[in-house]
């Protein structure tokens, strides 16, 4: 069973769509998150959520809009998408981000490719 | 402000040659977690070793192992007598306190084993 699930795996759209993408865990963690991997490798935290409750935004475009209907469950939401919001975007649990040390587990990560 | 350098962004070796990946971070925390995560070409993020920063000890697993050295504020990884399925790119990253989920991901770098 995939601990941390993600769909699309793939996403091509054009500029001015708007598009969501799924995640989901199955390891019974407190704790989800978004990050964003550039064309350069580069990873960063867009957002990360603990019990349904935004605990950090990044200074993220308003564009941009998480949504946690469940512990289990974190999907991204981009409103009139970019050519720069071109990217993989990973979703990602840890048990609770209070514990220190916690480690991510990551899905595989969505290729978003805006034309 | 909490900063990882990955300062080698692209390492090739022959298959059996040892490989070593350099990590240096800058924090204010005195306590504070390191982490490596592997990225082979399939794209997801696979969890290697967590450290904190009172355990100085060096870690050993099979092939990998890790450098921890406070004095340098560096955190190296090795990998002895490389195999091409350790080509990927690996990160280092580093905790931060106000959000233990929260990693500041250094740039990666990127492994090629050649036969």
């Amino acid at each position: 069973d995939t601990a941390v699930s993600q769909t699309p795996k793939y996403l091509v759209t054009q500029m001015g769509n708007d598009k969501s993408i799924k995640c989901e865990q199955n390891l019974g963690h407190d704790t989800m998150y978004w990050y964003k991997q550039d064309s350069k490798k580069f990873l960063k935290i867009m957002f990360s959520y603990n019990n349904k409750e935004l605990i950090i935004n990044e200074t993220v475009p308003n564009r941009f809009s998480p949504k946690s209907p469940d512990k289990a469950h974190l999907n991204l939401h981009i409103n009139s998408l970019e050519l720069g919001d071109s990217a993989v975007y990973f979703c990602a649990s840890s048990q609770d981000y209070r514990d220190r040390g916690e480690k991510l587990f990551f899905g595989s990560g969505t290729q978003l490719s805006v034309l | 402000a909490q900063k990882v350098t990955q300062a080698q962004t692209e390492i090739s070796v022959v298959e059996k040659e040892d490989v070593t990946l350099d990590c240096v971070y800058e924090t204010r925390d005195t306590t504070y977690y390191l982490f490596w995560y592997k990225q082979p070409p399939s794209g997801e993020l696979v969890f290697l070793i967590r450290r904190n920063s009172f355990d100085e000890q060096n870690e050993i697993s099979g092939r990998y192992s890790w450098n921890f050295q406070k004095s340098t504020s560096s955190f190296n990884f090795t990998i002895t007598a490389s195999q091409v399925v350790d080509s990927a790119v690996y990160f280092c990253a580093l905790g931060s306190t106000d959000s233990w989920g929260k990693l500041q991901f250094g740039a990666g770098t990127q492994v090629v084993v050649t036969p």
